[in-house]
């Protein structure tokens, strides 16, 4: 069965330096997601991304965040210059597209402590 | 400002207790209702799309059902396996907006 992965499982990183946090959505799949989940805090949404730009962002996804598809199946989240309160779950997700909708599917998370 | 509500924030079940678990929302312009199931440390995992008031699926012991204002997990005879963080989650096209989850235990 298809799955969405993510790399790495956990990273940790100093205060201000910046983090890349990867994922390959499902192949078919047409709208990719990033959301975050501090620790024992429900999932929050991040940005959404179709046809190579974003199509919506929560106000968390300021600035220091950044979306990218450098090619057919990478789908990537930066984060400029890392802060203590960026420590979270983060995970991936993606939908087949538009018309009736889609649910999203999951990654297994990349674990981002900040220190 | 969307906002989705579960309770109990937490439900012990012994073995073959059957239970439901509550999720309403207040949303503009739903387009679906889902569940997910989180396991600790891991991704939340789909269970079920509901897209209209009345609609229900069923996937092995679980029953999720719509309304208006609300939608219900329903677990018949749960087993320990069945111990997970059920996450109710409404959206539209973009952004999805999930709740705080019931923590589900079921004792042997």
């Amino acid at each position: 069965e298809p799955e969405v992965t993510q790399t790495p499982s956990h990273q940790v990183t100093q205060m201000g330096q910046e983090v890349i946090l990867r994922c390959v959505p499902i192949s078919n799949h047409l709208y990719f997601y990033w959301y975050r989940q501090i620790l024992g805090q429900k999932v929050e949404f991040l940005v959404s991304f179709y046809n190579n730009e974003i199509s919506e962002k929560s106000e968390i996804f300021d600035d220091q965040f950044s979306v990218e598809r450098p090619d057919g199946s990478n789908f990537t989240l930066k984060i400029r210059s890392t802060k203590l309160e960026d420590s979270a779950m983060y995970f991936c997700a993606s939908s087949v597209g538009t018309g009736l909708i889609r649910s999203q599917y999951f990654g297994p998370g990349t674990r981002l402590t900040v220190t | 400002e969307d906002q989705v509500t579960q309770s109990p924030e937490a439900l012990r079940l012994q073995e073959g207790e059957s239970s439901s678990l509550n999720c309403s929302y207040t949303v503009s312009g739903l387009r679906g209702l889902f569940w997910y199931r989180q396991d600790p440390g891991k991704g939340p995992e789909f269970l079920f799309t509901l897209y209209s008031a009345g609609e229900e699926k069923e996937k092995e012991r679980l029953k999720a059902t719509l309304t208006k204002k609300e939608s219900f997990l329903h677990i018949t005879a749960p087993k320990p396996e069945d111990s997970a963080t059920y996450l109710c989650a409404s959206g539209g096209y973009q952004k999805v907006t999930f709740g705080t989850g019931t923590k589900l235990q079921v004792i042997p």
